[in-house]
């Protein structure tokens, strides 16, 4: 059983310009949740999709949005990167059921210059 | 609104000897709790939860857990370490409700380091 799959694995932007990644989840789940890890802020909490509808949002400016498709695949966007940007984005799924919990995949390694 | 505060950030132990991280939480809802594990340049890999029912958790790895209540603490354990072991955990609380959106909040984390 593939697990969560993120795409690309390391990116390098520069400041201003805006960057896309991907995510997909394990077949079968709906909800898939984007996290921000960063060494002075940790893990935050960015957004959560399920059916293609944004339930949940975390404290983040507009710069970051996301989306998700009918397959579920979940895509976030950042536009006018700021340097303050690089992170490790991290994608997890779940069945949205309570005893379930997430699974993670590896992420992807942002750095902006 | 829920926090989780790990009480340690950095904790060296010798191989084979018995470990224990720690993990308080708030919350003024119910919640789920979890510890995950991270490998360096990897992503994050479920140990063990805590739903309900018996408060000690037995996770992957030889790894435990024990939800206490009245101390809303959720402490992790191992009673003897190996190198491969070395990583960062964290423990994280969820709440559940139907029909409600989720998110996962994380501690700050805590370096297990085990030395030979």
């Amino acid at each position: 059983k593939a697990g969560v799959t993120q795409t690309p694995r390391y990116l390098i932007k520069t400041r201003g310009q805006q960057v896309t990644l991907s995510c997909s989840p394990i077949s079968g789940h709906r909800s898939v949740s984007w996290y921000q890890q960063t060494p002075g802020q940790g893990l935050q909490f960015l957004f959560e999709y399920f059916s293609e509808t944004q339930r949940n949002k975390g404290n983040f400016p507009g710069r970051f949005s996301g989306r998700q498709f009918s397959n579920s695949r979940s895509e976030m966007n950042v536009s006018t990167l700021e340097l303050g940007d690089s992170a490790l984005y991290l994608c997890a799924s779940s069945l949205d059921r309570p005893s379930y919990g997430y699974t993670f995949g590896s992420g992807t390694r942002l750095t902006v210059v | 609104a829920q926090s989780v505060t790990q009480l340690d950030s950095q904790v060296p132990v010798f191989e084979e000897a018995p470990v224990e991280l720690r993990c308080n939480y708030s919350s003024s809802v119910s919640v789920y709790l979890f510890w995950y594990v991270q490998y360096p340049n990897q992503g994050l890999q479920l140990l063990l939860k805590y739903l309900s029912g018996s408060t000690l958790v037995k996770g992957i790895n030889g790894f435990e857990a024990e939800f206490n209540k009245s101390q809303t603490s959720f402490h992790l354990r191992k009673p003897s370490v190996h190198i491969s072991d070395t990583a960062e955990y964290f423990c994280a609380v969820s709440s559940f409700s139907s029909g409600s959106a989720r998110q996962l909040t994380f501690g700050s984390g805590t370096q297990l380091t085990v030395l030979p």
